[in-house]
């Protein structure tokens, strides 16, 4: 069974540009949820959708958005980068959602210069 | 707030030492996981535990659970390089996303 997907791994980008982050779960898994990791915060919650219906959402700004697509791909997007967003950004797929076994992506990490 | 502390922060033990690392927390969990993370790439789960007490075993690592499902244990015996990494403990209370600590990142040294 492959694992979660996650594209592009590196990515460099401008204050006030845009990103999109892609990620393909374990065959079968509906449940996707994606986090933010940074050295001074740890890994915070960002959101989780199942099923294309966001189920919960983390406390971060509206820049941060998402969504997911009928075959459980699922994307983030975050619109007028600034600095404070250089992480890793992690999605984790699991076959039920909320709290059950999740099965991270290797990450995508973002640098905004 | 973080809901989940871990401690130490960070560690650095010879190889074949013995060692445990703490998550604790004020809340009640219905379940804790723990996670190892290598450099590069994403946390990969050791173990669940779900019942007050309960104690798991998966080679020379032991994770604990407190009675009162608050607080776990991870204890490492006889250290060896291969388990350097960031370890990490996260917490579920049911219907709600699961809440990790901040880590503890771990050295052996040869």
């Amino acid at each position: 069974k492959a694992g979660v997907t996650q594209t592009p791994r590196y990515l460099i980008k401008t204050r006030g540009q845009q990103v999109t982050l892609s990620c393909s779960p374990i065959s079968g898994h509906r449940s996707v949820s994606w986090y933010q990791q940074t050295p001074g915060q740890g890994l915070q919650f960002l959101f989780e959708y199942f099923s294309e219906t966001q189920r919960n959402k983390g406390n971060f700004p509206g820049r941060f958005s998402g969504r997911q697509f009928s075959n459980s791909r699922s994307e983030m997007n975050v619109s007028t980068l600034e600095l404070g967003d250089s992480a890793l950004y992690l999605c984790a797929s699991s076959s039920i959602p909320a709290g059950g076994r999740a099965f991270f992506g290797q990450g995508t990490r973002l640098t905004v210069v | 707030t973080q809901l989940l502390e871990q401690s130490p922060q960070f560690l650095s033990i010879q190889e074949g030492e013995n060692l445990t690392v703490y998550c604790n927390s004020s809340s009640v969990f219905s379940s804790l996981q723990w996670y190892r993370q290598e450099p590069g790439e994403g946390p990969v789960l050791l173990v669940t535990v779900v019942t007050g007490g309960e104690v798991k075993k998966l080679k020379r690592l032991t994770f604990q659970f407190g009675d009162a499902r608050k607080d776990s244990s991870l204890h490492i015996t006889a250290a060896q390089p291969g388990d350097t990494g960031l370890y990490l403990c996260a917490g579920s209370q049911g219907n709600t996303p699961l809440v990790f600590g901040k880590g503890t990142r771990l050295s052996v040294i040869a």
